[in-house]
């Protein structure tokens, strides 16, 4: 079964840390991974896409490594801000777009 | 640009009644699709257009009907609301399916 499934559920940081945000999928077969993120109240906005042959892609702070092998992604985010509070969605394309049930980001001063 | 805008922002409906919800881009992307958000899971996807006059269902569509008469819209209906519809309500566009998908802000829409 075509699965998306990120870790943590949750997770609460010290603005100015950093954090790294977990995505394992079982889609096949795969064309690209995508990273989202959803301020709340408000539809997703695009942070990075890769194809399988991509490593690494960033997007300013946002950094996305994939492991095609492994089939395993990680969004790193450096310095947080707290406009960084927000659900961050995983999502691996093939013939269709399956979407992870997010992470949910809180950052505090 | 305006990118991907949706109407309306908010909607209350009694369970049997029917409304449209609207959506537009301005980008001239061909690919146009509906996503159903709901607590806990992940986007799902009710139907899909691959370019005008052409639409097909996606992993949810019982209960919904798209339409594509032009590049630009794609209102989704919902024929006889039903409580389980009760969500918020994403369109999102795309040059094509492998590209990065723009969202519009959502409808909330409730059924009582």
């Amino acid at each position: 079964k075509n699965q998306v499934e990120q870790s943590p559920q949750s997770l609460i940081i010290l603005e100015g840390k950093n954090c790294t945000l977990q995505c394992n999928y079982t889609v096949s077969p795969f064309s690209n991974l995508r990273w989202y993120k959803q301020d709340t109240g408000r539809g997703p906005v695009s942070l990075t896409i890769m194809t399988f042959s991509e490593n690494t892609k960033s997007n300013g702070r946002y950094t996305a490594t994939l492991d095609a092998d492994t089939k395993q992604s990680s969004l790193h985010i450096t310095a947080s801000q707290l406009s960084d509070s927000a659900s961050y969605i995983c999502v691996v394309g093939h013939d269709k777009l399956i979407f992870g049930t997010g992470t949910r980001l809180q950052v505090f001063p | 640009n305006a990118g991907v805008t949706q109407t309306p922002k908010f909607q209350v409906l009694k369970t049997g009644q029917s409304m449209t919800l609207q959506c537009a881009q301005d980008m001239n992307h061909e690919y146009m699709s509906w996503y159903r958000q709901d607590p806990g899971m992940g986007l799902r996807l009710i139907h899909y257009s691959v370019g005008a006059g052409i639409t097909d269902q996606g992993e949810v569509p019982n209960g919904y009907n798209v339409s594509r008469s032009t590049t630009e819209d794609f209102p989704l209906r919902l024929l006889s609301a039903a409580p389980s519809q009760t969500s918020v309500y994403f369109c999102a566009s795309s040059y094509s399916l492998q590209d990065t998908q723009y969202f519009g802000p959502g409808t909330r829409l409730t059924v009582l």
